[in-house]
């Protein structure tokens, strides 16, 4: 199985502050790259897709890059209802595998 | 407005089944694969099964084989998961979710979830 870690797996961040997550695969998955949000309580949502794909309806503030096996999300001028568990995932091989989640809070 | 409404969780004791449904609505329903995803408790997210448009090829994780089965009724636009000999490891919420246009694109839409609880 391909092995997803994120980092870090908890951070803390001002309003307006830009924040990067971080997610190193195990092995090369050819920018098959999700990025979802999680709000508390709620399902997940589709961010990013094909590392760096802005999903309908998603703010520009949003943004995803990388290749190979190491990729980012970047959050420009951090909102308050940005407090959320983001989660990557590879869809390059089956099982897709989600990283450990990286909890953002406000500071 | 893409909807996947899941039902048929709750509390079941080890060794027993449960089946899980997934109402979905909004879109052509027989065009998507389509998925199950679990998250324990304060947990990540993992990938249980997925099934093609057709019905035609499923796809499960290892600790689940042999043990769960998705199914779909495309007429009835409704996913569905049987669970049988169920764990206390298989205790979490489990979310139905449509795969995206492309095969890469991840999981675009997530139902709300159901909680299904083992425990004797």
């Amino acid at each position: 199985d391909i092995q997803m870690t994120q980092s870090p797996a908890s951070l803390s961040a001002s309003l307006g502050e830009t924040v990067t997550i971080e997610c190193l695969a195990s092995e090369d998955i050819y920018s098959n790259l999700a990025w979802y949000q999680q709000k508390p309580g709620k399902s997940p949502q589709l961010l990013i897709y094909y590392a760096n794909s802005l999903n309908d309806g998603v703010p520009s503030r949003f943004s995803g890059s990388g290749s190979g096996t190491q990729y980012s999300l970047k959050i420009n001028s951090l909102q308050s209802e940005d407090v959320s568990i983001y989660f990557c995932q590879q869809n390059y091989d089956s099982p897709r595998t989600f990283g450990g989640g990286t909890k953002l809070e406000l500071k | 407005e893409v909807q996947l409404v899941e039902s048929g969780g709750g509390l079941v004791q080890p060794g027993r089944s449960m089946k899980l449904s997934c109402a979905a609505s909004g879109f052509t329903f027989n065009n998507y694969d389509m998925a199950w995803v679990c998250q324990a408790p304060k947990k990540g997210l993992e990938w249980v099964a997925t099934i093609s448009y057709d019905g035609s090829s499923t796809y499960y994780r290892d600790s689940v084989k042999g043990r769960f089965t998705i199914s779909r009724d495309n007429a009835k636009s409704t996913l569905y998961l049987q669970m049988d000999s169920l764990r206390s490891e298989d205790t979490a919420t489990y979310y139905c979710a449509r795969q995206g246009d492309y095969p890469g694109m991840g999981f675009d839409y997530w139902g709300q979830g159901v909680m299904v609880t083992v425990s004797s």
